[in-house]
């Protein structure tokens, strides 16, 4: 099983609509989970943390099940401009190396 | 602010020619990471250097160096590129490991080695 699964997409969605991705990871002792977004031809960029608790950020919300072992972000009211491919990231708490998933793509239309 | 600052953006080698592809953070982050990525693949690390003076191998190391110049700078070594090298090289940053803080990324170099 790879270290992070995500579903590669594409996720085609309307102008408006609500997409969600999930990120599975298959290390228990997982910490740390980050979502990343990044565009065409760009490096990837902090999207937001993700917390035990889960938590949000304007239209994104981003949740943890350790139980399950995945991670999931929701992205509401979907704007043009969300168009990107989003990146799940993971590490332990001690491990100095973060884990890339291969990313989930989007492409918002009107 | 800068950031993370990598030079090239762009290069192009012959097989068999060397280079160094340079980065350089002023965030006085203790961490820094070289990863390359290529299609359907993601983001691979290569090596990193969890603080000064410390150099480790990663997950795809083999055909590459790294140097640590200072708390700054992280080099990135080919000595003898091949074209299974050719992909885009992002240099990373982060505080510190081992804590929660996220990788901030530069600009990334592409390299294409004929």
């Amino acid at each position: 099983r790879k270290e992070v699964e995500q579903d590669p997409g594409p996720f085609n969605v309307p102008e408006g609509a609500t997409v969600a991705f999930n990120c599975t990871y298959s290390n228990s002792a997982s910490q740390s989970f980050f979502w990343y977004r990044q565009d065409c031809r760009k490096e990837p960029k902090l999207l937001m943390s993700v917390y035990s608790s889960g938590n949000e950020d304007g239209r994104f919300t981003a949740q943890l099940n350790r139980a399950s072992q995945y991670i999931s972000l929701l992205i509401r009211d979907s704007k043009l401009s969300d168009s990107a491919t989003y990146l799940c990231v993971w590490g332990t708490g001690t491990a100095s190396k973060l884990t890339f998933g291969t990313g989930t793509r989007l492409q918002v239309t009107l | 602010n800068a950031g993370v600052t990598q030079t090239p953006k762009f290069q192009v080698l012959k097989t068999g020619q060397s280079m160094t592809l340079q980065c350089a953070q002023d965030m006085n982050h203790n961490s820094m990471y070289w990863y390359r990525q290529d299609p359907g693949m993601g983001l691979r690390l290569i090596y990193y250097s969890a603080s000064e003076g410390t150099t480790d191998k990663g997950e795809v190391p083999n055909g590459y160096n790294v140097s640590r110049l200072n708390k700054r700078e992280f080099s990135l070594r080919l000595e003898s590129a091949a074209p299974s090298q050719t992909s885009v090289y992002f240099c990373a940053s982060r505080p510190r490991t081992g804590d929660n803080s996220p990788l901030h990324f530069g600009n990334g170099t592409r390299l294409t080695v004929t």
